[in-house]
Formats: C-alpha cells, structure tokens, sequence
C-alpha cells in the first residue's frame, strides 16, 4: 500500500526560485494537508484542503499556494523562494478532519 | 491565543528508566489528543489517541498517557525505555473550537542511552 507519497523527496533551490511539491493519496482521504517542520517548533499547518476543488489557509500560509484539481493530489507551490522557506514538508491525508491522519515521508527543501 | 506546550525539548535517559513527557494545551471545546512519534529519518507515526472515556489510554510500544481535563494536560509516560525508543516525540491537539485541525507541540527529542 502506498498511502501518502510525496515528491521530490530532496531539492535544493536558489533564492527566488520556484517550484511545487506533489503529495499523492490512494485512500480516497477527503482532507489533505501541508506541514513544515523547523526544529524547536513542531509540525505547523501551511494549507490544507477539505475536499477536492478547496483549499484553505493554515498557520502559517504566506508565501505558499496550494492547490487540489484531483481528490487524490495536493500540490504546494513555491513562487519565489526564500531562505525562510528551507524546512521539511510534510503532506498528510484523513477521512475526517483532524483524526487519523497518515503522513508521508517527507520533502527536505533548502533555499539558498 | 490556542497554543500546544511540550516543555521539555530534549531528554536523555538510560535504558530501564522511567519516562514522563509534559503537554499543555490551551484549547477549549471539545478536544481530541494525540501523541506522534518520529523516529530519525522517519515520517510521523501514531502513539496514541484520546477521544473520550477513560482519561488513561495505552498505545503502541508500551507507552500510555493520561489526560487530565482540569490542568489541560496529556503526558506521555513509559515505564521503561529502550534505546529503539530514541526518536522525536509530539503532542497533537484538535478542538472543535479551532476547525478540527491538528496542532502540534514544539516536540521533544528523547535520547535512550544503550
């Protein structure tokens, strides 16, 4: 079982560049999330997305957009990035929102 | 402001010792709670969980924790670590008050000495 895969796994960006993220699901998971994860600081919520077509902002959305054309995909996108943004990005998908959520493995991103 | 506190930011035990890790949150409503771990180089994975009913819950890998409604709190406690239980640990909360989202402590990262 796949559950929640996310690609790239690693990626090294220049300042101002831009790129996306993709998180993929096979549990048919109404809700999808983006976290990042800085140390001393726990996982916080970028955007999230209660169903396909919708997107929401989380804790801490500037700077991020997302987007989910696909019940099973939710991308994050990078505009232009900035050497705030180097964290590791975790998706994560839940049939209900805020119980049961299955993580993927991470995306380490850094943005010199 | 809603808020999730985990106080102790890094821990060292030896093997055999006893663990108790803090968590305070500050949500009201109706709460769920959770503890993750993250083994080094791995994704999340679920600990435990507290919906309703007994306030002590036992999860996976012998760890259990207790919620205590009137200091707000969901320590995680283990009788007996391993050095396999070296990893970063976060508490999780949801509040009906807050849109169900899962918020996260800052995490502690335990340290078990073989």
């Amino acid at each position: 079982n796949a559950g929640v895969t996310q690609t790239p796994k690693f990626r090294v960006l220049k300042t101002g560049q831009s790129m996306t993220l993709l998180c993929a699901q096979d549990m048919n998971h109404e809700y999808m999330y983006w976290y990042r994860q800085d140390p001393g600081m726990g996982l916080r919520l970028i955007h999230y997305s209660v169903g396909e077509g919708t997107t929401a902002k989380g804790e801490v959305p500037d700077g991020y957009n997302v987007s989910r054309l696909k019940k099973q995909n939710f991308l994050l996108g990078l505009e232009s990035a900035a050497p705030s943004q180097t964290s590791v990005y975790f998706c994560a998908s839940s049939f209900l929102a805020g119980v049961g959520l299955f993580f993927g493995e991470g995306s380490r991103l850094t943005v010199l | 402001a809603q808020s999730v506190s985990q106080h102790n930011h890094h821990v060292i035990l030896s093997e055999a010792a006893s663990l108790e890790l803090g968590c305070n949150y500050s949500y009201g409503g109706t709460v769920n709670l959770f503890w993750y771990v993250q083994y080094p180089g791995q994704h999340l994975q679920l600990l435990l969980k507290y919906f309703s009913g007994d306030p002590l819950v036992k999860g996976i890998k012998g760890f259990e924790a207790e919620f205590i409604k009137s200091k707000f709190s969901f320590n995680l406690r283990k009788p007996s670590v391993q050095w396999s239980d070296t990893a970063e640990y976060f508490c999780a909360v949801t509040s009906n008050n807050a849109g169900n989202m899962l918020t996260f402590g800052g995490g502690t990262r335990l340290m078990v000495k073989p």
